[in-house]
């Protein structure tokens, strides 16, 4: 079963509009972590943002916040304000306690920002 | 501010020839990560470790063997490259046991096996 799913392969956006990438989770793990990664088509990851399970409030990261429903396992990104440069490939990942310190990656969102 | 550096960004190989790829890291971090990306699939873990001398089989490690002579230096190698294994290779490094610690990527080796 798929632990990381992220149902949107491609999004469009339009410039200075807000955009919501889906992410949801699968695990019995009661501790466990997810992040956000932003890989532009140069190739590089470029982390964005942590939501710890036992966190009580949303992250929020400069124009990046995470929308953690827990009960619904899912951990959005809402991008505020949207730029060109934020055209890239958006990955979810989740990083159980019990696994070490190993990461689970979703398939990813590419998002396409228009003027 | 981290710094993993992967030794190539584009390779090109032949089918049947070993190839290694070379990763470091300078953050002293305990943990190294081997992935590969391919469109539609995400990126999947081929082998991490823990220590030096240490590793551990990831997702898809068939194919594939690892060196951790060194705690900075990772080591990804194809024994016999096929055509299936042409991919983006990704190193990544953290350290060990701080889970709100992302992960720190290299900018990725792009491989074609011909």
């Amino acid at each position: 079963a798929q632990k990381i799913t992220q149902t949107q392969p491609g999004m469009f956006v339009q410039e200075k509009e807000a955009v919501t990438l889906d992410c949801t989770y699968d695990t019995s793990d009661p501790s466990y972590g997810l992040f956000w990664y932003k890989q532009p088509s140069s190739g590089e990851m470029i982390f964005l943002i942590y939501q710890g399970s036992y966190d009580q409030q949303n992250a929020t990261e400069g124009r990046y916040s995470l929308n953690f429903q827990k009960a619904r396992k899912s951990a959005n990104l809402v991008i505020s304000a949207s730029q060109l440069g934020d055209s890239a490939m958006y990955f979810c990942a989740m990083r159980e306690t019990g696994g070490g310190n190993k990461l689970t990656f979703g398939t990813g969102t590419q998002l396409k920002v228009e003027l | 501010d981290v710094k993993v550096t992967q030794s190539s960004r584009y390779l090109v190989k032949r089918t049947g020839e070993k190839v290694f790829l070379e990763c470091v890291q300078d953050m002293d971090h305990e943990n190294m990560f081997w992935y590969r990306q391919d469109p539609g699939l995400g990126l999947r873990l081929i082998y991490f470790s823990y220590d030096v001398k240490m590793k551990e089989k990831g997702d898809i490690p068939e194919g594939y063997s690892v060196s951790r002579e060194k705690k900075e230096r990772f080591s990804l190698i194809l024994e016999s490259a096929s055509t299936n294994q042409t991919s983006m290779y990704l190193c990544a490094s953290s350290f060990w046991g701080r889970n709100n610690q992302p992960q720190h990527f290299g900018d990725g080796t792009r491989l074609s096996i011909l």
